[in-house]
């Protein structure tokens, strides 16, 4: 089945540093992939649509210059939080479709990654 | 309108029961309903979708109901088991093709008593 990782799962950084979370689809291609942000007993909050070629779309609130995203290949999507503060503490979740199945609405989900700023 | 309300916030069901999650949704546009298990620390994993031109998709002891005039889906978990207990989430898409944006409900907490 179709898989995606990201890395790192966890990571804990201090407060004013950047973090690059990677996001891959291991057995398929994406030229879109998702970015969600969920909080603890929360739902998923759909931060950004990243496009390989071209600049991301953006959710309304989320900020563009504070959270990078860069659609390096048809695997590979990164999202940088760039100067980070204990309010981005949070749990990443990236997405992908599979556009090579015939149902391609199905969206498969990476691991997660934990930042913890501090 | 881009809302999915997804209810009950919490479940708790007994061994072999069934469990029953609801979600509705305002958008006639949507096309396109999956339900997500969750466990903690994990992202979220498929369990069954729906599109809106049938009115119940069932695999092993998952069954998704489909009212689309109520603008209503549910989830059914038969014969629950501990390894149930999880958070699930109902969402929902309207861009036709692969790159439609998952709009999610509020996630129920399920957990299931031996």
């Amino acid at each position: 089945g179709a898989v995606v990782s990201q890395h790192p799962s966890r990571v804990i950084c201090k407060s004013g540093t950047s973090v690059k979370i990677e996001c891959r689809s291991l057995d398929f291609q994406a030229t879109t992939m998702f970015w969600y942000r969920q909080f603890p007993k929360q739902s998923l909050m759909l931060m950004a649509t990243s496009n390989e070629g071209s600049k991301a779309t953006y959710e309304q609130g989320v900020e563009k210059d504070k959270f990078l995203i860069n659609h390096a290949s048809l695997t590979l999507s990164t999202l940088t939080v760039t100067s980070a503060h204990p309010e981005d503490s949070s749990f990443y979740i990236c997405s992908a479709p599979d556009q090579g199945r015939k149902f391609t609405d199905t969206q498969y989900f990476g691991p997660g990654t934990r930042l913890t700023v501090l | 309108q881009q809302q999915v309300k997804q209810s009950p916030q919490s479940l708790i069901v007994q061994k072999g029961g069934i469990s029953i999650i609801n979600c509705a949704y305002e958008n006639t546009a949507f096309d396109y309903f999956p339900w997500y298990q969750q466990f903690p620390g994990k992202g979220p994993a498929l369990l069954i979708a729906i599109r809106p031109d049938v009115s119940e998709k069932k695999e092993g002891r998952f069954t998704i109901s489909f009212n689309k005039s109520a603008k209503q889906f549910s989830l059914h978990i038969m014969d629950s088991q501990p390894g149930d207990s999880a958070t699930y989430f109902c969402a929902a898409s309207s861009t036709p093709g692969n790159t439609g944006k998952l709009i999610f409900g509020q996630g129920t907490t399920l957990q299931v008593k031996p």
